[in-house]
């Protein structure tokens, strides 16, 4: 199945404990990108990567880290985190330079205490 | 970033309704999208417009691709109650940025 795969699914943390929240698809997807989902915010992108060893910067950037070392992965990685980053996450990949559009993970719930 | 701004941002409605719901932009977008997020669950693709004036349906669903571009509208015919949950647009600019309108909360009543 045609798919991409975010763990954790939840997860409680406190401030300054770096995590990485990883993500992973099988559809040979080029693009892949890291969202974040706030009340009235909608989706913010975080960063993005148009394909290996190629990533930039979204909306809000601060406070994350991603790298593409794999086509499939594209982990994000919290080397301190706070409790503003305290947010619903959502990985999505798409494929090709291509206005298709995403398919998303099941999301990441983050709380950091 | 972009700012899209989605309308209305919750509707509660009697099963059996149509639904109508728009999203608006000061910037002029080359795809629209509409995405569907049940509770839980990430968002899933329901609707992609190419062209200004498209008009594109999937069963119950009908979307329009805005003449001026800034904008795109959703219906839903007929809802029934798997229609609940958060309807988002995105546009899309360039290559593979695609921003997000802030999501209309849809509620179905029996």
């Amino acid at each position: 199945e045609a798919q991409v795969t975010q763990n954790p699914r939840y997860l409680i943390t406190v401030t300054g404990k770096k995590l990485t929240v990883t993500c992973s698809q099988n559809m040979n997807h080029e693009y892949m990108s890291w969202y974040r989902q706030d009340p009235g915010l909608g989706l913010r992108q975080i960063y993005y990567s148009m394909n290996v060893e190629v990533t930039d910067k979204g909306d809000v950037p601060e406070g994350y880290k991603v790298s593409r070392k794999e086509k499939r992965n594209f982990p994000l990685i919290l080397e301190s985190p706070s409790p503003n980053q305290t947010s619903l996450y959502f990985c999505a990949s798409s494929r090709g330079r291509s206005n298709y559009g995403y398919t998303f993970g099941s999301g990441t719930r983050l709380t950091v205490v | 970033g972009q700012q899209l701004n989605q309308s209305p941002q919750s509707m509660f409605i009697q099963e059996g309704e149509d639904v109508s719901m728009n999203c608006t932009s000061s910037s002029i977008f080359n795809t629209w999208l509409w995405y569907k997020q049940d509770p839980g669950e990430g968002p899933v693709l329901l609707i992609a417009l190419y062209k200004a004036g498209e008009l594109t349906s999937n069963g119950r669903l009908t979307a329009q691709f805005g003449i001026t571009r800034k904008d795109s509208f959703l219906n839903i015919s007929a809802s029934i109650p798997s229609d609940v949950g958060i309807y988002f647009c995105a546009g899309q600019l360039s290559g593979n940025q695609f921003y997000f309108g802030t999501g209309t909360s849809l509620t179905v009543i029996p």
